[in-house]
């Protein structure tokens, strides 16, 4: 099982960001994708998770509105779309397998988005 | 939500002596049809991701040494290793996995 992730972003205060997560080793619709997210020097924050085949998903409460979480089963692949970025958003940001009420056994390297002006 | 706190925050062994870290969570993560509670232990590196220690509270995951063992249920939960190892220094959390949101513990940081 591996699981790839885009490269580290840099962006404004406002503007948004798209992380993608290419999943292989194993079937992409039968797992939940996790999106995980950890500030610098800070812990671990679950933001929510979508189905392999896209057809649920669940957003942490304090990100509702803000986030979009998809995939493309074509291509095996999880995106986290995250809007009106503030600096509070900087963090490294995790692709997991699972739906939240699993262990997480599988991660993928992290991406690192940096919200400044 | 379920609240994760972990005690101590940090915590300084030395090497081949036993770390113990605990972890309680603000209600029970015990499943009642089959008796296992949903806490799993990471250990996390500079510059990595998580790496699953244990899951279902006491079980280890394949591959990791028999040092590290987890203990605990209900609403109470320990990380034992038994003989540090150089190695072991990293951050290490607790999760629950009972219900969404899942949540993670504060982390606790061990050094030698």
């Amino acid at each position: 099982v591996q699981l790839v992730q885009s490269g580290a972003e840099v962006k404004k205060p406002g503007a948004s960001v798209k992380v993608s997560c290419q999943a292989s080793g194993y079937s992409f619709n039968s797992y939940g994708i996790s999106w995980v997210r950890q500030a610098p020097g800070q812990g671990l924050e679950w933001m929510g998770w979508i189905s392999g085949d896209n057809a649920n998903t669940e957003y942490a409460q304090n990100l509702q509105g803000r986030v979009t979480m998809t995939t493309d089963t074509s291509t095996s692949t999880a995106y986290m779309e995250l809007r009106s970025l503030t600096s509070d958003d900087t963090a490294v940001y995790y692709c997991a397998r699972g739906a939240g009420v699993d262990p997480i056994c599988y991660w993928g390297q992290g991406t690192l988005v940096t919200v400044s002006s | 939500d379920i609240v994760m706190t972990q005690s101590p925050d940090s915590l300084a062994v030395s090497l081949g002596e036993r770390a113990t870290i605990n972890c309680k969570s603000s209600q029970s993560v015990l499943h009642s049809s089959n008796n296992e509670s949903s806490l799993g232990w990471y250990q996390q590196k500079p510059g990595q991701p998580p790496k699953l220690l244990i899951y279902w509270a006491s079980t280890r995951e394949s591959g990791v040494p028999d040092r590290f063992s987890g203990s605990g249920s209900g609403t109470d939960f320990t990380l034992t290793i038994s003989s540090l190892q150089a190695e072991d220094v990293a951050v290490y959390y607790c999760q629950q996995y009972y219900s969404t949101p899942c949540t993670f513990g504060q982390g606790t940081k061990l050094e030698i």
